[in-house]
């Protein structure tokens, strides 16, 4: 496996299910991102997490429960969530949470595509 | 006002064509700027990336920015049908986190 690697790609779930969004990366990065991407709207930073520590939280609703436990993995766990989070979620991770440069840039995921029932 | 504009398209060009994507932005504060291309059913690849104002050319791909007019752009040339995604540009300021923004993305669809 390379780069970073989001399961499951396609969930399906009601309002009242719990479900989590697993994410991989193998890139030997320290930070690590959950993006939120809905049709014809920006991409929309959710969480960040650098050397394991959050440092962003963009006032994301509680629903949303992310969970890195350690440099490589992160989780989004949702529960009782509403129609309108159905969506891409986007996985990103850059060398560190710090400077952007040529060679801290973002890589993601392919996604894990979201609908809620 | 919207932090970064561009047009969503979609933009139908045929094979061979020059394309011209662009981005305009708000925030002067904006130091580094990076095209990326998302196929369908892909997350987003970083395509171009550039500090400040100036051209820089890969290949086919050329990036401009100017920051005094807030302006950004994409250039294709000998556009492929291969070049068929949406492009999302992006820009920064020194540091990664909620200064971070992406525009919404161009469709582009290049016809053999």
């Amino acid at each position: 496996e390379t780069g970073v690697t989001q399961t499951p790609r396609h969930l399906v779930m009601g309002m009242t299910n719990k479900k989590s969004l697993k994410c991989e990366q193998h890139l030997g990065h320290n930070a690590m991102y959950w993006y939120k991407q809905s049709a014809k709207k920006p991409l929309e930073l959710m969480f960040v997490y650098n050397f394991k520590e959050q440092t962003e939280n963009n006032s994301v609703p509680s629903r949303f429960s992310p969970e890195c436990p350690n440099s490589s993995h992160l989780f989004l766990h949702l529960h009782t969530l509403q129609p309108e989070d159905s969506a891409l979620y986007l996985c990103a991770s850059s060398q560190d949470g710090g400077r952007v440069t040529g060679a801290n840039v973002l890589t993601f995921g392919a996604g894990s595509r979201l609908t809620v029932l | 006002q919207k932090e970064v504009e561009q047009d969503p398209g979609p933009l139908s060009v045929p094979e061979g064509a020059i394309v011209s994507l662009n981005c305009t932005y708000s925030n002067s504060a904006f130091q580094y700027f990076m095209w990326y291309r998302q196929y369908s059913r892909k997350g987003p690849e970083l395509l171009m990336y550039t500090y400040s104002s100036g051209n820089k050319e890969d290949g086919r791909f050329t990036a401009q920015v100017d920051k005094s007019s807030k302006y950004i752009s994409l250039f294709i040339r000998d556009s492929q049908p291969s070049d068929s995604a949406t492009y999302l540009c992006a820009m920064s300021g020194e540091n990664y986190g909620q200064n971070f923004v992406f525009g919404p993305g161009t469709r582009l669809s290049v016809l053999p």
